[in-house]
């Protein structure tokens, strides 16, 4: 079963700059990685898919990079909406496992 | 739009069963795959169990198989989830999920349901 690492656990970012998160995959899932945004209380929304494509509706300053092990998560010009926990999840390889999530607080 | 609504959840006693049901709708449900992922308090993401769009397969995370059965009516659009010797450990908010198509990422969640296992 892949293992997917993610960095920093938690993430302390001023409103207005930009956020980066990485995802390390245990072996090569190619392109086929997702990202999750989860708020409390809330379920999981999905905002990358494919490593670098947009899900519907999510906007520009949501970005995603990297293939093969290594992935990033980049957020430009945090908004205080984007303050949460980020999953990433493989689905390259059975069963679809996720990574131990990322929080992005308030600095 | 697509709508998942999970229902069913609650406190249960270790050793006893309950039943998730989640009731779909706007989209053509027996298309598709379908999933059940769970969340234990403060924790992460873990898939629990997955249905081929017509029910003929199914699968479950070793920490379920043998416990939790995964089922499906296409004519009711519902998915359910059979939870019989439950754990301290399987108290978690459980979500069904939808892919987009033949992938397994998921596109579409449930709200949730909190099961509590506790004596």
């Amino acid at each position: 079963e892949i293992v997917l690492t993610q960095s920093p656990a938690t993430l302390s970012v001023s409103p207005g700059e930009r956020a980066t998160l990485s995802c390390r995959a245990s072996q090569s899932v190619i392109s086929n990685l997702a990202w999750y945004q989860q708020k409390p209380g809330q379920a999981p929304r999905l905002l990358i898919y494919g490593a670098s494509t947009r899900a519907s509706g999510i906007p520009a300053r949501f970005s995603g990079s990297g293939s093969g092990t290594e992935f990033t998560l980049s957020i430009g010009s945090l908004q205080s909406e984007d303050f949460a926990v980020y999953y990433c999840q493989q689905y390259n390889n059975w069963p679809p496992v996720f990574g131990g999530g990322t929080k992005v607080e308030i600095k | 739009q697509v709508r998942l609504v999970e229902s069913g959840g609650g406190v249960v006693q270790p050793g006893r069963s309950l039943r998730l049901s989640c009731a779909a709708s706007g989209f053509g449900f027996s298309y598709y795959d379908m999933l059940w992922v769970r969340q234990a308090p403060g924790k992460g993401l873990e898939w629990v169990a997955l249905i081929s769009f017509d029910g003929g397969n199914k699968y479950y995370a070793e920490s379920v198989k043998g416990r939790f059965t995964i089922s499906r009516d296409n004519s009711e659009n519902t998915l359910s989830l059979q939870m019989d010797s439950l754990r301290a450990e399987d108290t978690a908010v459980y979500y069904c999920a939808k892919p987009p198509g033949r992938v397994n990422y998921f596109d579409s969640w449930g709200q949730g349901a909190l099961v509590t296992v506790s004596s």
